[in-house]
């Protein structure tokens, strides 16, 4: 257990619905990062927040995704109109900054658009 | 564009046997390497980290190799034990201030008994 929380764990849905996950990292990270993992491949980077700030969006969220760090602690991400193409692991890290900013990583939410 | 590309992608070995993956990258600027071991449906988990003084770091039987004029890293593994079975994912950050993290595809390791 890394101390960064994630959920749910796993998420079915039907295409067309939207979706929310949370992320809650480990209290004292000022910066949260959001990646989006397929099957068999490494993890792709989506964004990241500098406290509440979203300071930088992949090209990989389109319109339908957004994400918020309203108090600049917990995160949500959410997907409008789910496309099968969404289907994939969504992971979150936090990390403190600094010279190695290590990112810790969540278990990740499975989502499983039918 | 920043690339990290990992060798073998997958492996099979013999419990107690030593293994070495391999991870070759081509980020710029540098700032550093890391392994992570990623298990089935879970989130990675952070083995070493390496900036671009250091040439080898261990943690236990991992131990992380590094060499920066060559854009080269390895893992070795020694004594494994079946539930080094995971996926090792090598990931480099380059220095844009953002950190952000390029990953590789990750070599997906079996040990058998």
């Amino acid at each position: 257990d890394t101390g960064v929380s994630q959920d749910p764990r796993h998420k079915i849905t039907k295409r067309g619905q939207n979706v929310t996950f949370r992320c809650d990292p480990i209290s004292e990270h000022n910066r949260l990062y959001w990646y989006r993992q397929t099957l068999g491949q490494g993890p792709e980077f989506l964004t990241y927040f500098q406290n509440e700030a979203q300071l930088e969006k992949s090209r990989l969220l389109s319109d339908r995704f957004s994400a918020e760090r309203p108090k600049g602690s917990f995160s949500t991400l959410e997907i409008q109109r789910t496309e099968q193409g969404d289907s994939a692991m969504y992971l979150c890290a936090s990390s403190l900054g600094g010279a190695d900013n290590e990112q810790f990583f969540g278990p990740g939410t499975r989502l499983t658009v039918l | 564009k920043n690339q990290v590309e990992q060798s073998p992608q997958s492996l099979i070995i013999l419990e107690g046997k030593n293994c070495t993956l391999q991870c070759n990258y081509t980020v710029s600027p540098f700032s550093n390497l890391r392994w992570y071991k990623q298990d089935t449906g879970r989130g990675p988990v952070s083995l070493t980290i390496m900036t671009f003084s250091e040439n080898t770091k261990s943690n236990g039987r991992y131990t992380a190799t590094l060499d920066a004029d060559t854009k080269q890293s390895s893992l070795h593994i020694t004594a494994s034990q079946l539930s080094d079975s995971a996926s090792y994912i090598c990931v480099v950050s380059a220095n844009f201030g953002n950190e952000k993290l390029t990953f590789g595809t990750g070599t997906r390791l079996t040990i058998i008994p």
